[in-house]
């Protein structure tokens, strides 16, 4: 049962052009959701996150918007770079029930900026 | 500099050979976590430890150890690996387990089980 799911398993854009990537998710007990980048042959870094309070989070050309009530997220990329080909992850934080957190990432989109 | 180091970065072994994929972080973080990483799957957790001596199962668990005595290291352990193992594994450090805290992640380990 995935739980955080990311629909698209690649996407292009133009350089210069928005770049939006989408994650929906089915449990609303998720508390904290963040983007992860990852390069070829390197572990993912962090992107930028959002907590389930608030509805937007903007750090320079990324932006986060979440929609709890459709259980959607999107990260922005303006304007988009070659530089940002990679693979974006979105993972949601749960607590449990022995206290700690843990992640849960969807299975990647491939985005492609084309120069 | 600030890191998670994972080795080795490749590796190819034989069905049932023991072995140990070793991570280590300077951060003094006190969650650290396994991941592996498989086409269409993901990211998904192995195993995570809160702090030395603490650790528990992640969301695949089955066919691997972890051991936590020392803050900085966290060793993954396979102890009879089979070709479903074959995957890409990253370790991953917090400061804390906390939702706002980011993770770090090491670069990875290409595991082949033949």
């Amino acid at each position: 049962d995935q739980q955080v799911k990311q629909n698209s398993p690649s996407l292009s854009v133009q350089e210069g052009r928005i770049s939006i990537l989408n994650c929906d998710y089915t449990n609303s007990m998720f508390d904290y959701f963040l983007w992860y980048k990852k390069y070829p042959a390197e572990g993912p870094t962090f992107l930028i996150s959002i907590s389930s309070i608030k509805d937007k989070n903007e750090d320079g050309r990324f932006t986060v918007f979440l929609n709890k009530s459709a259980k959607h997220l999107s990260l922005h990329i303006v304007p988009s770079q070659p530089g940002d080909s990679a693979v974006y992850f979105c993972a949601a934080s749960l607590i449990l029930t022995s206290g700690t957190y843990k992640y849960i990432f969807g299975t990647g989109t491939r985005l492609k900026v084309l120069a | 500099e600030a890191q998670v180091t994972q080795n080795p970065r490749y590796l190819i072994t034989v069905t049932g050979k023991k072995l140990t994929v070793t991570c280590s972080q300077n951060m003094n973080h006190e969650y650290m976590s396994w991941y592996r990483q498989d086409p269409g799957l993901g990211l998904r957790q192995i195993y995570y430890s809160m702090n030395v001596e603490v650790t528990d199962k992640g969301d695949v668990p089955e066919g691997y150890k972890v051991s936590r005595k020392e803050k900085r290291n966290f060793p993954l352990i396979l102890e009879s690996p089979s070709p479903n193992q074959t995957s890409l594994y990253f370790c991953a450090s917090s400061l804390s387990p906390a939702g706002t805290s980011e993770a770090f992640f090491g670069q990875g380990t290409r595991l082949t089980v033949v």
